[in-house]
């Protein structure tokens, strides 16, 4: 089976700021990455697909990268309503998440 | 615009049975797989099963082969998860989950990506 890790776990950055999250497979899956968005509460909600499509009305501040096993997932300047835990996915295989907070 | 509904969670005795449907709407319902994916209390994400958009082949976490079956009904544009011998690592909030294919790899075949998501039901297993 396949292996996801997310790093970090948790971060804490200011509005405005760029945040980065990796990602890595523990074998060769191509593009076939995904991010998720997840508000406390709420379903997850798609923001890339194949590592680097925007999904439907997400905004362009997100943006993803990567192909192989090792993949990058950026908000080039970090909101208010980004406040969420951030999963990557590969088939049946989520990461374990990346909490993201307000400093 | 596509919905899903959920339903058919709550709290079941360890050992006991549940089925969870899921409504769909916005799309042509057969031209689509779909999954559930759980979440158990503050954890993240686990995939759980996938069927295919004709309901032809259907695939299943280890977690949960041999006592979930997935199914749907396209005339009731309506998902099902029969769930049986539930175990309180069951627990957990269940989505499903509409998914534009499937992929296979390995001997298994897997969602691709989950494009819309419903609002989830809570299954609770506990005595």
């Amino acid at each position: 089976d396949i292996q996801m890790t997310q790093s970090p776990s948790s971060l804490s950055a200011s509005v405005g700021d760029r945040v980065t999250i990796t990602c890595q497979a523990s074998q060769d899956i191509s593009n076939y990455l995904n991010w998720y968005q997840q508000k406390p509460g709420k379903p997850p909600k798609l923001l890339i697909y194949d590592a680097s499509n925007l999904g439907a009305g997400v905004p362009s501040r997100f943006s993803g990268s990567g192909s192989g096993t090792d993949f990058t997932f950026t908000i080039s300047s970090l909101q208010p309503e980004d406040i969420a835990t951030y999963y990557c996915h590969q088939g049946g295989t989520f990461g374990p998440g990346t909490k993201v907070e307000i400093k | 615009e596509v919905q899903l509904l959920e339903s058919g969670g709550g709290l079941v005795q360890p050992g006991g049975s549940l089925r969870l449907s899921c409504a769909a709407s916005g799309f042509t319902f057969s031209n689509y797989a779909m999954s559930w994916v759980r979440q158990a209390p503050g954890k993240g994400l686990e995939w759980v099963s996938l069927i295919s958009g004709s309901g032809g082949s259907t695939y299943y976490a280890d977690s949960v082969r041999g006592r979930f079956t997935i199914s749907r009904d396209s005339s009731k544009n309506t998902l099902y998860l029969q769930m049986n011998s539930l175990r309180a690592e069951d627990t957990a909030v269940y989505y499903c989950a509409k998914d534009p294919g499937q992929y296979c790899s390995d001997g298994g075949c897997y969602p691709t990506y989950f494009q819309h998501w419903g609002q989830g039901t809570l299954v609770t297993v506990s005595s």
